[in-house]
């Protein structure tokens, strides 16, 4: 079974500062897909980013993008130029055909955004 | 394009009763996932189906909670007997499957269960 781990239970950055957020997992599997979710205060789950496995290229959203490192099962993501709207709880998942794709989650980072 | 619709937002039920939670998904979609979030803690997978049919439950406990997706109408997450451990947020997703592309999960909103 796939595990996914967020070491950093909360975090807090200062407006227009820049903050990375960890998660590393463990599969056994080469085919899969990572993702980061939002989920302000409001509860709603929303996409940040995701990254294909098969795609060395770190994947970028505006002022988001990630650290993908295959080799170390570690996907980190940046969030620059923070602004107080992105302050939510942020998870890490996983996912791959073998699980029907359906996500795994990490426990997730609070991060609090501050004037 | 409503997105993943879910009703109700909010039910409260004394333990015992029965608590029945409705997910729409997106327009064109025909897989639907549910997940649990227990206060201060991440999703956590129950079930996944596709119309008709259950893909994987590997999530779901094996007393009290089912879950259907009939060929017409929403998919519902049924829980009877409800007891207080049963609080909790439950999410419903939905995706295409991967025939875009990486499956992506759009999730609705959220249904809170409170059990007194």
């Amino acid at each position: 079974a796939q595990t996914v781990t967020q070491s950093q239970p909360e975090m807090s950055v200062q407006e227009a500062e820049t903050v990375t957020l960890s998660c590393t997992y463990d599969t056994s599997e080469s085919n899969y897909y990572l993702f980061w979710y939002k989920q302000p205060p409001s509860r709603q789950m929303i996409l940040v980013i995701r990254q294909e496995a098969y795609k060395q290229q770190n994947a970028t959203e505006n002022r988001f993008s990630v650290n993908f490192q295959k080799a170390a099962k570690s996907f980190s993501l940046k969030i620059s130029d923070s602004q107080l709207g992105d302050t939510a709880m942020y998870f890490c998942a996983f996912t791959s055909i073998n699980s029907g794709y359906a996500l795994n989650f990490g426990k997730g980072t609070s991060l609090l955004v501050t004037p | 394009n409503a997105g993943v619709m879910q009703n109700p937002r909010h039910l409260v039920r004394r333990r015992g009763q029965e608590a029945r939670l409705r997910c729409s998904p997106m327009k064109g979609h025909s897989h639907v996932y549910w997940y649990r979030q227990l206060p201060e803690e991440g999703l956590k997978f129950m079930v996944y189906l596709q119309k008709e049919n259950i893909i994987d439950e590997s999530g779901m406990p094996k007393e009290r909670f089912s879950a259907e997706f009939p060929k017409e109408g929403p998919s519902i997450l049924r829980i009877q007997q409800v007891v207080r451990g049963d609080s909790a947020a439950y999410f419903c997703a939905s995706s295409d499957g991967g025939t875009s592309g990486a499956n992506v999960l759009t999730f609705g909103a959220g249904s809170r269960l409170t059990v007194l």
